[in-house]
């Protein structure tokens, strides 16, 4: 099936720092969203992004939707310990009526 | 407050039992899904309902069954439990299909 490929897997950064991950396809997408998961908690909605080219901030988290239609990225500026997480990325293929497939996800350390 | 609600949040089951895990969404959403989650997979569809009266199996359906019971609620049964079973079963709802999903909080399933 259908497969986004997001990287890095894990990221180890130092409080305060910005941070950046990516989601590529090999198939074009309508739709990304980004989605963060809190440990022992279910993901939540970050950003959702629906025109190529749009960029999207939502307070320190600025996701855009890239140009191929076949990747895009998430950046976090100054990053907090409430930033601990995974990060999923997730995409419709064409229509509304697509499911929505997830990556595997970023998983976010903060070092104090 | 508004949202997916899982039960039961843990639970322990041998080898051959069989039980059903439960979710309920207060949204008035049209569709519904169970996801599992195991560790550097992701996010993994097992089956969905586009909308009541409808279901259909998703990425990895063998071994579990669900039902549409109504519009609320959305069960998924696992009639003869295996250890490959063990996982985080996420229910997730959307007002229509495709549309960005709400999830509940989890079921941590061990099968011993």
């Amino acid at each position: 099936g259908q497969q986004l490929n997001q990287s890095p897997q894990s990221m180890f950064i130092q409080e305060g720092e910005d941070v950046s991950m990516n989601c590529t396809s090999s198939s074009i997408f309508n739709t990304w969203l980004w989605y963060k998961q809190d440990p022992g908690e279910g993901p939540v909605l970050l950003i959702a992004l629906y025109k190529a080219g749009e960029l999207t901030s939502n307070g320190r988290l600025t996701a855009q939707f890239g140009i191929t239609r076949k990747d895009s990225f998430l950046n976090i500026s100054a990053s907090i310990p409430s930033d601990v997480g995974i990060y999923f990325c997730a995409g419709q293929l064409r229509s509304r009526d697509d499911k929505i497939i997830f990556g595997k996800g970023t998983r976010l350390h903060i070092l104090p | 407050n508004a949202g997916v609600t899982q039960t039961p949040k843990f639970q322990v089951l041998k080898t051959g039992q069989s039980m059903t895990l439960q979710c309920a969404q207060d949204m008035n959403h049209n569709s519904m899904y169970w996801y599992r989650q195991d560790p550097g997979m992701g996010l993994r569809l097992i089956y969905y309902s586009a909308s009541e009266g409808t279901t259909d199996k998703g990425e990895v359906p063998n071994g579990y069954n669900v039902s549409r019971l109504n519009k609320r609620e959305f069960s998924l049964r696992l009639e003869s439990a295996a250890p490959s079973q063990t996982s985080v079963y996420f229910c997730a709802s959307s007002p229509e299909a495709g549309y960005g999903y709400t999830f509940g909080s989890g079921t941590r399933l061990t099968v011993v």
